[in-house]
């Protein structure tokens, strides 16, 4: 297995309803990231959360972060279609002076009008 | 709000050629970072760029791979001898140490 995997793969809801993105980890974290990428487009940052932090929120976002179980969840409440897009998780783990993000699989959300 | 600029966002090259890919990281950060994605795969860390050197790089980066920040401003990734399989989006990315990272839009990069 490798560093930030997502799961599930692939989530197709409707309009409205919750969506929830999991990833794992393996090595100690400095902290972990999510992105969004529309098809084909660049990286988009969504939400950085420390290794020292449990929750955090921003506008329609939940993130969470189990350090003891390395994993964390992306919440999207009230999904809209333009939500649709591929979703990673990527770790950072600080060694010297500058560090590389190990990103997973992806999780393709797609929300249905 | 501040944007990593990479140019051109889409280059087509002979196999055999050699490519530059260009990037404008955001002014004040110290950290300048290459990965890349080959289609429909993970993105996959390149090199991290800081203090006018390399500071890790990954066994991707061989040495037909090389980095430069020639004027200050501008953060160059060249390939010497482009194969195919070095057909992906590649993506500049900076940051300042303990926040978020901040990636261009990427340039596609094909060769045929």
């Amino acid at each position: 297995s490798q560093q930030g995997e997502e799961d599930p793969q692939a989530l197709s809801i409707q309009e409205g309803e919750n969506a929830t993105m999991n990833c794992s980890y393996k090595t100690s974290i400095n902290n972990l990231q999510w992105y969004r990428q529309n098809s084909g487009r660049g990286l988009v940052h969504l939400i950085l959360i420390r290794s020292n932090e449990r929750e955090k929120h921003s506008g329609r976002l939940r993130v969470t972060l189990d350090t003891s179980k390395k994993s964390s969840s992306l919440l999207i409440t009230a999904s809209r279609a333009a939500d649709t897009a591929s979703y990673f998780c990527a770790t950072d783990a600080w060694e010297t002076s500058g560090s590389r993000l190990t990103f997973g699989e992806g999780t393709q959300l797609t929300v249905n009008p | 709000e501040p944007e990593v600029t990479q140019t051109p966002s889409h280059q087509v090259t002979q196999m055999g050629q050699e490519v530059i890919l260009r990037c404008v990281p955001i002014s004040n950060h110290l950290y300048f970072y290459w990965y890349r994605q080959i289609l429909g795969q993970k993105v996959e860390f390149l090199v991290s760029f800081y203090n006018n050197e390399i500071s890790e790089k990954s066994e991707i980066f061989d040495d037909q791979f090389s980095v430069e920040r020639p004027d200050g401003s501008n953060f160059t990734l060249k390939i010497r001898s482009t194969k195919l399989e070095d057909s992906a989006m590649y993506f500049c990315a900076s940051s300042v140490r303990y926040y978020g990272y901040t990636f261009g839009s990427g340039t596609r990069l094909t060769v045929v």
